[in-house]
């Protein structure tokens, strides 16, 4: 069974670092994009941008260009998103998502909560 | 860059009513690479529609997808209390992540 787990809720004040993560299990983590999308309270799906774990090539969306950094760790499965400064806009669920070999979404994390408030 | 259109922003409808959920894309969208997501409250998307009209599992038929090019329907026949939901279409396929349209709620009246 494909799953996405990923790292619990935060709450990190302005200017903080973090870095969540989505760890994948059931299926070969080498072998599918895994990717990021933002929603914001009460709003729609944003994509932030998505990694290629077999050989790390990585998109980021252009509204997300220098603002986080996305990575993985093929070893242990793990997709992972950070940021080196927050700011109270950052405020979001974010959710990590598998697309299939023709690139719609059929598996998605249960999502992690990041609260930016001083 | 692709944008999709989706329209109402909010349907309001009755259990046992129809829906009819539009998404209108501003170039066409090759081999029908367009999907249709469901989220309810506090729970994460799911996949209703991929390639257009094809369910994915699981999914009742009730639910079924149309449309080619630039314009694109998603219809639910009968609605039943569990699908009052906020809907996204999505572009896919031309780059690894595709493209969100901004969603459409589906509201007890």
């Amino acid at each position: 069974e494909v799953q996405l787990v990923q790292s619990g809720a935060e709450v990190k004040k302005p200017g903080e670092s973090l870095k969540i993560s989505c760890k994948g299990s059931g299926y070969s983590f080498t072998s599918y994009w895994i990717g990021w999308v933002r929603q914001m309270p009460g709003k729609g799906l944003e994509w932030m941008g998505i990694i290629y774990p077999g050989d790390s090539d990585t998109r980021y969306s252009p509204s997300f260009q220098g603002q986080v950094t996305i990575s993985a760790d093929k070893s242990i499965s793990t997709a992972y998103m950070q940021w080196s400064s927050l700011k109270a806009s950052d405020t979001a669920m974010y959710y990590c998502a598998r697309p299939d070999s023709s690139g719609v979404v059929d598996y998605w994390g249960q999502g992690t909560l990041v609260t930016v408030s001083s | 860059e692709i944008v999709l259109t989706q329209s109402p922003g909010t349907l309001s409808l009755s259990p046992g009513e129809r829906a009819t959920l539009s998404c209108r894309a501003s170039q066409s969208v090759s081999s029908s690479y367009l999907a249709w997501y469901q989220q309810k409250p506090g729970q994460a998307p799911r996949l209703l529609i991929y390639g257009a009209s094809s369910r994915a599992t699981g999914i009742p038929d009730r639910f079924s997808g149309s449309g080619s090019g630039t314009d694109f329907t998603l219809t639910i026949s009968r609605l039943e209390p569990e699908d009052f939901a906020v809907y996204y279409c999505q572009r896919y396929g031309s780059s690894p992540q595709g493209t969100f349209g901004q969603g459409t709620k589906v509201e007890i009246k």
